[in-house]
């Protein structure tokens, strides 16, 4: 069974930091991985998508990138802003027959503060 | 591309009532989702539909769940009979490849 794990938890950072979230899976047959941005009490954003045979995306400040034989994924955000403010959730996709069934971590709380 | 629209934003009910959540509109999608997030918990998938059948399902759509697409437009998730522990946010989702798109949820609350 899939198991996605986000680290730290929680992030709280001064304006203007470079930062990097993490992520982990357990099982590397994947077909994609979604990284999402969640404001309180609100939907699911998504932010960038890899497939399984990319290495990386880019869209903006953010960059993800992943290694699917260690089970890792990074999001990174330069010169963090306030608007940045938000949990930020990985999901990975089995793909196959579980086609649109997403794995989600627990999510990384980030407070970027003037 | 449009983005997914769920109603009622916020669904009050008593245990053991019916509720149904609904996606609206959405045209030419094939693949549509159902998620759940319990307050401070992960996000869950439920259920998937395409083609206007189950294509699959989570342990916890058990028989109090059902989903299906009356006009052919509007998805919709109906819990029979609700109990506490189906409060919380219900995101409908839907994709026509990669990635999925999800709506802004219905928060329901079961008293």
């Amino acid at each position: 069974k899939q198991e996605v794990t986000q680290i730290p938890a929680a992030l709280s950072v001064p304006e203007g930091e470079n930062l990097v979230l993490n992520c982990s899976f357990t099982d590397s047959a994947i077909y994609n991985l979604q990284w999402f941005r969640q404001d309180p009490g609100k939907g699911l954003t998504s932010l960038l998508l890899i497939q399984s045979s990319q290495r990386e995306q880019t869209s903006g400040r953010l960059n993800a990138s992943l290694d699917k034989s260690s089970g890792r994924s990074t999001l990174y955000i330069a010169a963090s802003q306030p608007g940045d403010s938000a949990t930020y959730l990985c999901a990975v996709h089995a793909g196959g027959t579980s086609y649109g069934k997403l794995t989600f971590g627990q999510g990384t709380i980030l407070t970027v503060h003037p | 591309e449009p983005e997914v629209t769920q109603t009622p934003s916020h669904q009050v009910t008593q245990m053991g009532q019916e509720v149904i959540l609904r996606c609206v509109p959405i045209s030419n999608h094939l693949y549509f989702y159902w998620y759940r997030q319990i307050l401070g918990q992960k996000v869950e998938f439920l259920v998937s539909f395409y083609n206007n059948e189950i294509s699959e399902k989570s342990e916890i759509f058990d028989d109090q769940f059902s989903v299906e697409r009356p006009d052919g437009s509007n998805f919709t998730l109906k819990i029979r009979s609700t109990k506490l522990e189906d409060s919380a946010m219900y995101f409908c989702a839907r994709t026509g490849g990669s990635p999925l798109h999800f709506g802004n949820g219905t928060r329901l609350t079961v008293t």
